[in-house]
């Protein structure tokens, strides 16, 4: 089983700053990563699929990369709205999908 | 609009079953695979199943593997869990989740583009 660990788990910044999330897979996931934004009440919101593609009316302040083993998801300028927890999930044994533990992203 | 809406939540004890609904509208319901995500209070996402746009294929995670049922009715756009031999850790909020393949020349993408707003299972005596 692909285990995928975020960090950290809880992240502090400030509005307008840039904000860095990082998930780790145990092993190579090569492009199979998305992310997911939920915030409190919410389902999850998909934001990046492809490790690196912004899914449909997704803000271009938030951009991924990485591939293999290192994801990256950079928020460049923090907006109120994007408070929130933020998950990763591999889908490189596809149908089966397995998320990170989450990083929350908070004031 | 594209929707999805989870029902059939509640208070169940240990031991006994409930089945979830998930009715869909606004898409082609037939044409998509579907997911179950369950999240326990507190806690983050966990993947529960898949089942194929047809109903032929059903994955699930081996913490519900042989308790708990996915199936579809199509002519109804409708997707089904089974639930059997409730546990008190499978009290979770549980979403249903379409499947969206992104797919170029080259290879395909997946995720889970659109989700409903949960039901809330708890397993308690």
């Amino acid at each position: 089983e692909i285990v995928m660990t975020q960090s950290p788990a809880t992240l502090s910044v400030s509005p307008g700053e840039r904000a860095t999330l990082s998930c780790r897979a145990s092993q190579s996931v090569s492009s199979n990563l998305t992310w997911y934004q939920q915030k409190p009440g919410q389902a999850p919101r998909l934001l990046i699929y492809g490790a690196s593609t912004r899914a449909t009316g997704i803000p271009a302040r938030f951009s991924g990369s990485g591939s293999g083993t290192e994801f990256t998801l950079t928020i460049s300028s923090l907006h109120s709205e994007d408070f929130a927890v933020y998950y990763c999930q591999q889908y490189n044994n596809w149908p089966r999908y397995t998320f990170g533990q989450g990083t929350k992203l908070e004031i | 609009q594209v929707q999805l809406v989870e029902s059939g939540g509640g208070v169940v004890q240990p031991g006994r079953s409930l089945r979830l609904s998930c009715a869909a509208s606004g898409f082609t319901f037939s044409s998509y695979a579907m997911h179950w995500v369950r999240q326990a209070p507190g806690k983050g996402l966990e993947w529960v199943g898949v089942i194929w746009y047809d109903g032929s294929n059903k994955y699930y995670a081996d913490s519900v593997k042989g308790r708990f049922t996915m199936s579809r009715d199509n002519s109804k756009n409708t997707l089904y869990l089974q639930m059997n031999s409730l546990r008190a850790e499978d009290t979770a909020v549980y979403y249903c989740a379409r499947d969206r393949g992104y797919c170029s020349s080259i290879k395909c993408h997946y995720a889970m583009d659109v989700w409903g707003q949960g039901t809330t299972v708890t397993v308690s005596s």
